[in-house]
């Protein structure tokens, strides 16, 4: 079955340092997404990789790259927000999009 | 534009009650799911639909019944709440274009069965 990890359970950087959360992903590696959860709120789209440039921008600054030979979907920012601190989840489209595999997610903690 | 519309925001049950999470969108969306999410878990998808009439099982659908008589809803059911119930719910809704299917979630159900 497809799975998603996401190695880091916390990850703490300082306001205006740079960021990447890793995700990897078992077979059937497409669609990829990630989301972002602030505390008390549902889940936003960040960004979203289905086929083409392995480059993909999404909202609020962040960007992913799609590595098959790795395996890897992570997520990066060059310059943290203090605004930033949310959890993050990546997911994967099970036999389809509609139907999405989560992992676990990780916490961004910003410090000032 | 309203989105994904959850109710209630809150909600606390005794072991053995039943209740209805709502889920409402004004998207016109063909599919809608519903997931939980627990603790280090991620969320898990618990039941989906693909049209109005149509529902199957995701990854963890015992204790829990759905329903799709319209486009616009998609109740969750629990007919006799556990403790292993409590939990925060989601509900997503997504439309599939050119082979692209992007769910948009709703604001969650906070839910404690004591």
């Amino acid at each position: 079955a497809q799975s998603v990890t996401q190695p880091d359970i916390h990850i703490t950087v300082s306001e205006g340092a740079s960021l990447e959360l890793r995700c990897n992903y078992s077979y059937g590696a497409t669609p990829l997404f990630w989301y972002v959860q602030s505390p008390g709120q549902g889940l936003q789209l960040l960004l979203k990789y289905f086929s083409g440039d392995t480059l993909v921008q999404g909202i609020k600054g962040f960007e992913a790259e799609f590595k098959r030979s790795q395996s890897s979907f992570n997520l990066r920012k060059p310059s943290v927000h203090w605004s930033d601190a949310a959890e993050y989840f990546c997911a994967v489209g099970a036999s389809s999009s509609y139907k999405l595999i989560f992992g676990s997610g990780t916490r961004l903690l910003v410090r000032p | 534009n309203a989105g994904v519309t959850q109710t209630p925001k809150f909600q606390v049950l005794k072991t053995g009650q039943s209740m209805t999470l709502q889920c409402a969108q004004d998207m016109n969306h063909e599919y809608m799911s519903w997931y939980r999410q627990d603790p280090g878990m991620g969320l898990r998808l618990i039941h989906y639909s693909v049209g109005a009439g149509i529902t199957d099982q995701g990854e963890v659908p015992n204790g829990y019944n759905v329903s799709r008589s319209t486009t616009e809803d998609f109740p969750l059911r629990l007919l006799s709440a556990a403790p292993s119930q409590t939990s925060v719910y989601f509900c997503a809704s997504s439309l599939d274009r050119d082979g692209k299917n992007i769910q948009y979630f709703g604001a969650g159900t906070r839910l404690s069965v004591l």
